[in-house]
């Protein structure tokens, strides 16, 4: 798995985007950048993925830098329901591999 | 939307007693996995199942642990003889057979070992 780095922790203002950074220097090939959230105890949460262009769904958008080293993760809009710990995840590219969390950022979100 | 589920939510057992985490993992999906999480600690994954085998695992699953799919809708994870330190939240996850699609969680079953 390619090695992902993020900041261990973020603050954000309600309604204000939340912009979260993942450097993965090492990606390669066809492997994809995966975003998952934890909101307290609840199961990982899965947000977006993306290989090398830019993704957007109804809960954030993904950019992906063109050299692929970085990606950054943005909440439009951020709620306090938001406040959770965002894990950034580039598994290799065999079929079926698991994914492996590593601490990822932690969001809190005031108002 | 479907949706992986697991049961119990949360289960007490005694020290050296055996226990079995459940899951319903979403009807479609192909590959299966567990993971665990101890309190204040991060995501550990334990194992992965494919075409009713192992495919992965880490270091952590060992011989105490073991996994099935019984039928054609479960798959369960069993602990032989519980230890203080299998205390933990285990998630199921499930993803669909088509390659780089996501792993969908459930939401875990606390396990909490006397």
């Amino acid at each position: 798995d390619a090695k992902t780095t993020q900041p261990t922790s973020m603050d954000c203002a309600e309604g204000r985007a939340a912009n979260l950074p993942c450097n993965h220097s090492t990606i390669s090939g066809n492997e994809y950048v995966y975003w998952y959230r934890q909101i307290h105890s609840q199961g990982p949460q899965y947000i977006i993925h993306g290989l090398k262009n830019n993704e957007t769904n109804e809960m954030a958008s993904l950019i992906i830098t063109e050299d692929r080293k970085s990606s950054t993760l943005i909440l439009p809009h951020a709620t306090l329901r938001d406040t959770a710990v965002y894990y950034c995840i580039v598994p290799n590219n065999q079929a079926g591999t698991a994914l492996i969390f590593g601490k990822g950022t932690t969001l809190s979100v005031s108002s | 939307e479907p949706e992986v589920t697991q049961t119990p939510s949360h289960q007490v057992t005694q020290m050296g007693q055996e226990v079995i985490l459940r899951c319903v993992p979403i009807s479609n999906h192909l590959y299966f996995y567990w993971y665990r999480q101890i309190l204040g600690q991060k995501v550990e994954f334990l194992v992965s199942f494919y075409n009713n085998e192992i495919s992965e695992k880490s270091e952590i699953f060992d011989d105490q642990f073991s996994v099935e799919r019984p039928d054609g809708s479960n798959f369960t994870l069993k602990i032989r003889s519980t230890k203080l330190e299998d205390s933990a939240m285990y998630f199921c996850a499930s993803r669909p057979g088509v390659q780089n699609s996501p792993l969908h969680f459930g939401n875990g079953t606390r396990l909490t070992v006397t």
